[in-house]
């Protein structure tokens, strides 16, 4: 079953707009990464943010963590036509004993020039 | 370069053909999975390896089996498949197992099962 369920299903914006995508989430987590996927390739890790954590940042990138809400969101700032991709959360799951990632079904962003 | 490999990268399958996806990574990652990408249902984790010559099974392991024999090699069989299968199939590995750990994703295998 989905763990985190990513809102909107799909954005669209020009260029040089933010795109906000949020995240939500059932059960208590320890950490949650978002990848990008852009069409017809596989996922690449953007950020991962511990539960002890409210804000990170990486170069446009600004995700947060509302583990009161258990939500989070990813904000792309200065948006530009190569952030057209589809945009995942993935959050922790104990699986037998084992932590593994369950994915959420995605936002598609699309960014036009 | 470093990376993951899938082979092959597309195939077009016959119900009832057993077939193996192989996967192949360089990066010396302990961990290894096998996803499932389906229109409207994400990922889905199909199995899982956190170290050579272990496995576990994931959220729809039905239908599928894999085995690590080595750290570099994660391939995943279909004994016998069936429409339902038809799908993207991901391989990704991690330097560790848990979820503290990245994840790579190799480029996919598009299945279709007819």
């Amino acid at each position: 079953s989905q763990q985190g369920e990513e809102d909107p299903q799909a954005l669209s914006i020009q260029e040089g707009e933010n795109a906000t995508m949020n995240c939500s989430y059932k059960t208590s987590i320890n950490n949650l990464q978002w990848y990008r996927q852009n069409s017809g390739r596989g996922l690449v890790h953007l950020i991962l943010i511990r539960s002890n954590e409210r804000e990170k940042h990486s170069g446009r990138l600004r995700v947060t963590l509302d583990t009161s809400k258990k939500s989070s969101s990813l904000l792309i700032t200065a948006s530009r036509a190569a952030d057209t991709a589809s945009y995942f959360c993935a959050t922790d799951t104990v699986n037998s004993g084992y932590s593994t990632l369950t994915f959420g079904k995605g936002t598609m962003l699309l960014v036009s020039p | 370069i470093a990376g993951i490999t899938q082979a092959p990268t597309s195939q077009i399958l016959a119900a009832g053909r057993r077939m193996t996806l192989r996967c192949t990574q360089d990066m010396r990652h302990n961990a290894m999975y096998w996803y499932r990408q389906d229109l409207g249902l994400g990922l889905r984790l199909i199995h899982y390896s956190n170290t050579a010559g272990t496995t576990g099974k994931g959220e729809v392991p039905d239908g599928y089996s894999v085995s690590r024999a080595n750290t570099d090699d994660f391939p995943l069989t279909l004994a016998s498949a069936v429409p339902s299968q038809t799908s993207v199939y991901f391989c990704a590995s991690s330097r560790g197992a848990g979820s503290y750990n990245e994840q790579f994703f190799g480029p996919g295998t598009r299945l279709t099962v007819l």
